[in-house]
């Protein structure tokens, strides 16, 4: 399996604009995780998919941001209009779950700079 | 709430030293999985290891070992005769074994080997 897959891998683009990052879990997995990495907060969890429902979104930081799990193999987290302070590297990961959850692996993320 | 403590910012040692990385956890689930997670330089997160409350084994993995003891919360990581490639910033980090799984992360130690 190639692994979790995130696309772009870098974006840079100005502030108000609509940025959109995508995200292609392992094969099999029906669980979907979006995280966000800063300096000033570390790692933290944005929004989590179960078999494409959305379960907990309640990292997501603000209505600009938004996520879609349109298939059980792919994930799109949408940010508009984009902020500086959105700057920062984004991550997907996918696990299994049936009673609980395998472990998480996680894409090569997506660093964004919004200028 | 849930959190996890790695006091350690940076280590820095030469190249065979043992090194042993640190983690304190907080929860109030009464059974949760840990886990250590690396990000290279390349920035991708790695999955090392994960481990349930409930299995207070030490484990040992090539040069990693990783020391679970439950009455102090703790679960760190050594890393034995270590290599330049062990170089990284290493995370500790918890979740419920209720419901997905949800990783709450420590803030990391970046770890340099010297050669």
């Amino acid at each position: 399996d190639a692994g979790v897959i995130q696309s772009p891998r870098h974006e840079v683009t100005e502030m108000g604009q609509e940025v959109t990052l995508r995200c292609k879990p392992i094969s099999g997995h029906n669980s979907l995780f979006w995280y966000r990495q800063t300096m000033m907060r570390g790692l933290e969890l944005l929004i989590y998919f179960n078999n494409n429902v959305p379960i907990d979104d309640s990292g997501m930081p603000e209505d600009r941001f938004s996520a879609k799990m349109p298939n059980a193999s792919f994930s799109t987290l949408k940010i508009q209009p984009s902020e500086p302070r959105d700057s920062a590297v984004y991550f997907c990961a996918s696990s299994f779950r049936v009673s609980g959850d395998t472990e998480a692996f996680f894409g090569q993320g997506t660093r964004l700079t919004v200028v | 709430a849930q959190k996890v403590t790695q006091a350690q910012t940076e280590i820095s040692v030469v190249e065979k030293e043992d090194v042993t990385l640190d983690c304190v956890y907080e929860t109030r689930d009464t059974t949760y999985y840990l886990f250590w997670y690396k990000q290279p330089p390349s920035g991708e997160l790695v999955f090392l290891i994960r481990r349930n409350s409930f299995d207070e084994q030490n484990e040992i993995s090539g040069r990693y070992s990783w020391n679970f003891q439950k009455s102090t919360s703790s679960f760190n990581f050594t890393i034995t005769a270590s290599q330049v490639v062990d170089s990284a910033v290493y995370f500790c980090a918890l979740s419920s074994t209720q419901g997905a799984q949800k990783l709450v992360f420590g803030q990391g130690t970046r770890l340099t080997i010297n050669p």
